[in-house]
């Protein structure tokens, strides 16, 4: 069955970068959309990013536009979320999960990153 | 910016019966915003329960269905029991191609 396992998650400085991977198995990567959706602690679910199954599409939730950038290399079955000029308001468990047909259906378990001085 | 409000908390009996409801700020929630439901507890990622408004996802009881009612996305639990006790999230896929999440309905059986 189909697994995603995330890391890079750590304690980093505001202002400064971090990239976050998601490496897929138990399916064919290159044929899936893929989304990043975090979750700050005691909040909510927040879509983050997406990418289309081809590469050639990536949408971004307001609130990262311009810092985030999705991405993804099928020939390693990893997707990734670079996080430039990080917040505090960004820390938070990251998760990826694959797309279906417009929705996440699988999920990984998350990766956390919390952004403290 | 869109808005996709959620109940923030319900209670329901075991046994019983209860609609949770996905809704937008403006205008109303279609098929074409894919809706898509999940639960989640405390420390786990959360898991699919409903996709495309009324799908179940592989392995989910027949007690979870969705649809839609009115102008909103629902999620029925029908036939509560203790460990349907958790959170609720809807996403709705809208123009733009972005996904937007609801703030969540915390179920409480008692």
């Amino acid at each position: 069955q189909v697994q995603l396992v995330e890391s890079g998650g750590g304690v980093v400085q505001p202002g400064r970068s971090l990239r976050l991977s998601c490496e897929v198995s138990g399916i064919i990567f290159s044929n899936h959309g893929m989304h990043w959706v975090r979750q700050a602690p005691g909040k909510g679910l927040e879509w983050v990013a997406a990418i289309w199954y081809d590469g050639s599409k990536k949408c971004y939730a307001d609130s990262v536009k311009g810092r985030f950038t999705i991405s993804r290399d099928d020939s390693k079955n990893t997707l990734y979320l670079q996080m430039n000029s990080l917040r505090v308001d960004d820390a938070a468990v990251y998760f990826c999960a694959r797309d279906t047909g417009r929705y996440p259906a699988d999920w990984g378990q998350g990766t956390l990153v919390t952004v403290s001085s | 910016q869109t808005v996709v409000t959620q109940e923030p908390s319900f209670s329901v009996s075991p046994g019983g019966t209860v609609t949770l409801t996905c809704g937008l700020s403006s205008g109303s929630v279609s098929t074409s915003h894919y809706p898509s439901w999940y639960q989640q507890t405390p420390g786990q990622p959360p898991r699919t329960l409903i996709y495309a408004t009324n799908t179940r996802s592989s392995g989910v009881p027949d007690r979870f269905s969705g649809s839609i009612l009115g102008n909103k996305a629902a999620l029925t639990i029908t036939g509560a029991q203790a460990h349907d006790d958790s959170y609720y999230y809807c996403v709705l896929y809208l123009s733009g191609d972005i996904w937007v999440f609801g703030g969540g309905t915390k179920v409480t059986v008692l």
